[in-house]
């Protein structure tokens, strides 16, 4: 099955500076990858998602990568804000049902 | 607006207890999930369903049972809970956008087992 990494475990920041998440996938058949923020005591919610067929995609302050070669895929969040401390977690999908998902990040935004 | 519940927010059993948790979506997904999170591990898939009455194991399915017998809800059972089952336990469910999953998850169930 699929084996989705994910680093670092914790990250703090200060305000203002800019923070990157790195996610590994191990199946060349995952087509499908987002991303989940999960604020303190409450669900995940997909902040933003990337299918195989594109590099980069954009959304205000965040944006994500996929190096399908690499099988490595990348959250990166610019200008942080104390609002985006948050856990993040990565996932991968193929065009099946199952989603396998990273360990998750501890982003910590320090104003 | 999607949304998925469960049962409980909070639950406390006793070792030994069969236990119930129940998820429903109101979106007409094929696709529901549970999923149990604990610090460091992320979250960890336990069973998943894409039709009713049809289930597939996730990742760790042992000590676990699932029930869908609507659409719209997918329970999760606990045998005989142990304490190594304390955790926090979400449900998620997803429909197919141009060929590709989107997940929407519930409030969580924060699990205690004495």
């Amino acid at each position: 099955g699929e084996n989705v990494e994910q680093h670092p475990s914790t990250l703090s920041v200060q305000e203002g500076d800019s923070a990157v998440i790195k996610c590994t996938y191990s199946d060349s058949a995952s087509n499908y990858f987002p991303w989940y923020k999960q604020e303190l005591g409450k669900r995940p919610q997909l902040i933003i998602d990337i299918r195989s067929n594109v590099g980069e995609k954009k959304d205000q302050r965040i944006a994500v990568t996929l190096n399908k070669t690499a099988k490595h895929f990348s959250l990166h969040i610019t200008e942080t804000q104390p609002e985006d401390s948050a856990v993040y977690f990565c996932a991968a999908s193929s065009t099946g049902n199952q989603f396998y998902f990273g360990t998750g990040t501890s982003l910590t935004v320090i104003p | 607006d999607v949304k998925v519940t469960q049962s409980s927010r909070y639950l406390v059993k006793r070792t030994g207890e069969k236990v119930f948790l129940e998820c429903v979506q109101d979106m007409d997904h094929e696709n529901m999930f549970w999923y149990r999170q604990d610090p460091g591990l992320g979250l960890r898939l336990i069973y998943f369903s894409y039709d009713v009455k049809m289930k597939e194991k996730g990742d760790i399915p042992e000590g676990y049972s699932v029930s869908r017998e609507k659409k719209e809800r997918f329970s999760l059972i606990l045998e005989s809970a142990s304490t190594n089952q304390t955790s926090m336990y979400l449900c998620a469910s997803s429909f197919w956008r141009e060929g590709y999953n989107e997940q929407f998850f519930g409030p969580g169930t924060r699990l205690t087992v004495l």
